[in-house]
């Protein structure tokens, strides 16, 4: 079975300071695929990022960046010098191979980010 | 502009009614996907469609019916709502297979059962 573990039910911070979301996950795949999208309080699904398996490299994308360890079934995302507009309910996602293809969604991990 | 539609984005309606929430994509899609979205329960799978008249259970579908007549259509249906459908929905469609991932989700719709 496939399972996504966001353990940070709520997380606040106050702006520009760093703060890093964990997401570990649980597959039998060996290739699958992760994903982090961001709920804002205007409720839809916005795609942050996408890494298979066999793609260990980190990845930048301006305040965001996301460090993928396999060894430890990790996918954390870690946003620099936050920002009010980073206040959101962030999912950390799962997909697998064959079978229904589907997202196994973590139960999301709510930051407010206050000024 | 590639994307994913869903009507309506917001019902309010009476247990019993029947119901349908309208999917629609773009972008040519085999897979085509329904999600329900709940407090401290994330997102679950309700459906799923891996192409046309291709359909099948996600893990809550109790309750709910799909059809896929037309590669872009994935409309689901609710034949006598409960409160405990109470719920964010989304649809979502993607490529199928090759692990080409991103699945385009649609803006949601809020679901009120009295």
């Amino acid at each position: 079975a496939q399972k996504v573990t966001q353990a940070q039910t709520e997380i606040s911070v106050v702006e520009k300071e760093d703060v890093t979301l964990d997401c570990v996950y649980e597959t039998r795949d060996t290739t699958y695929y992760l994903f982090w999208y961001k709920q804002p309080p205007s409720g839809e699904l916005v795609f942050l990022i996408r890494r298979n398996s066999f793609d260990e490299q980190n990845e930048i994308s301006g305040r965001y960046s996301w460090n993928f360890q396999k060894s430890t079934s990790s996918f954390n995302f870690t946003i620099t010098a936050s920002q009010v507009v980073d206040s959101a309910v962030y999912f950390c996602a799962l997909r697998g191979q064959g079978g229904s293809e589907k997202l196994v969604f973590g139960k999301g991990t709510k930051l407010t980010v206050n000024p | 502009e590639a994307q994913v539609t869903q009507n309506p984005r917001y019902l309010i309606t009476v247990t019993g009614k029947k119901l349908t929430v309208t999917c629609s994509q773009n972008m040519n899609h085999e897979y085509m996907s329904w999600y329900r979205q709940d407090p401290g329960l994330g997102l679950r799978q309700i459906y799923y469609s891996m192409n046309v008249e291709v359909t099948d259970k996600g893990d809550v579908p109790e309750g709910y019916k799909v059809s896929r007549k037309e590669k872009r259509n994935f409309p689901l249906i609710l034949e006598s709502p409960s409160p405990n459908q109470t719920s964010l929905y989304f649809c979502a469609s993607s490529l199928l297979g090759q692990g080409l991932g991103e699945q385009f989700f649609g803006p949601g719709t809020r679901l009120t059962v009295l």
